[in-house]
């Protein structure tokens, strides 16, 4: 069964930081594997999706890295801005799964201060 | 824009009643699925389905059950409510494509149900 971890936890820095947001998986017989946003009691919004034979994805200010061999993607976010503030999921989806069930990992919680 | 809804958005019920939570999308989306939330345990898969009439458990499928009669509706069922299914319910759906490309899955708004 497919794993997700999320480090760190929470994470607390001050407005223009770049940050990385770090998500590591343990099989790497994965499909693709997806960023989400999720504001404080709403539903996941989705950020970027890296498909398995693709290294990384850019939207805007965000750049999603894929280190199939390794387990491991990367969020990183340019100057950071306090919009910006809400927790982060990534969740993979594996070869195991023909119907493209989602494992996720617990998030990360940003907070940007002005 | 997929277009993900969720019947309501917060729901307060009784201990032992029977509860409906709704999902609709408008994608033509063959896959839909049903998370809940819980601080401190992540999303967990409750029920997921493929097709009209289709379902496959999830990781907690005890004390619900779903139905699929229409491919844009997805409905989850508490069959006897109780305190501890106080949660925050997604539904979610996304294209089943035989491939690597796509499957990326669309969520709603969620509903955030509590149990007295």
């Amino acid at each position: 069964k497919q794993e997700v971890t999320q480090i760190p936890a929470a994470l607390s820095v001050p407005e223009g930081e770049n940050l990385v947001l770090n998500c590591s998986f343990t099989d790497s017989a994965i499909y693709n594997l997806q960023w989400f946003r999720q504001d404080p009691g709403k539903g996941l919004t989705s950020l970027l999706l890296i498909q398995s034979s693709q290294r990384e994805q850019t939207s805007g200010r965000l750049n999603a890295s894929l280190d199939k061999s390794s387990g491991r993607s990367t969020l990183y976010i340019a100057a950071s801005q306090p919009g910006d503030s809400a927790t982060y999921l990534c969740a993979a989806v594996d070869r195991g799964s023909t119907l493209g069930r989602l494992y996720f990992g617990r998030g990360t919680q940003l907070t940007v201060w002005p | 824009d997929v277009k993900v809804t969720q019947s309501s958005r917060y729901l307060v019920k009784r201990t032992g009643e029977k509860v409906f939570l709704e999902c609709v999308q408008d994608m033509d989306h063959e896959n839909m699925f049903w998370y809940r939330q819980d601080p401190g345990l992540g999303l967990r898969l409750i029920y997921f389905s493929y097709d009209v009439k289709m379902k496959e458990k999830g990781d907690i499928p005890e004390g619900y059950s779903v139905s699929r009669e229409k491919k844009e509706r997805f409905s989850l069922i508490l069959e006897s409510a109780s305190t501890n299914q106080t949660s925050m319910y997604l539904c979610a759906s996304s294209l089943r494509v035989i491939s690597e490309v796509g499957r990326e899955q669309y969520f709603g708004p969620g509903t955030r149900l509590t149990v007295t």
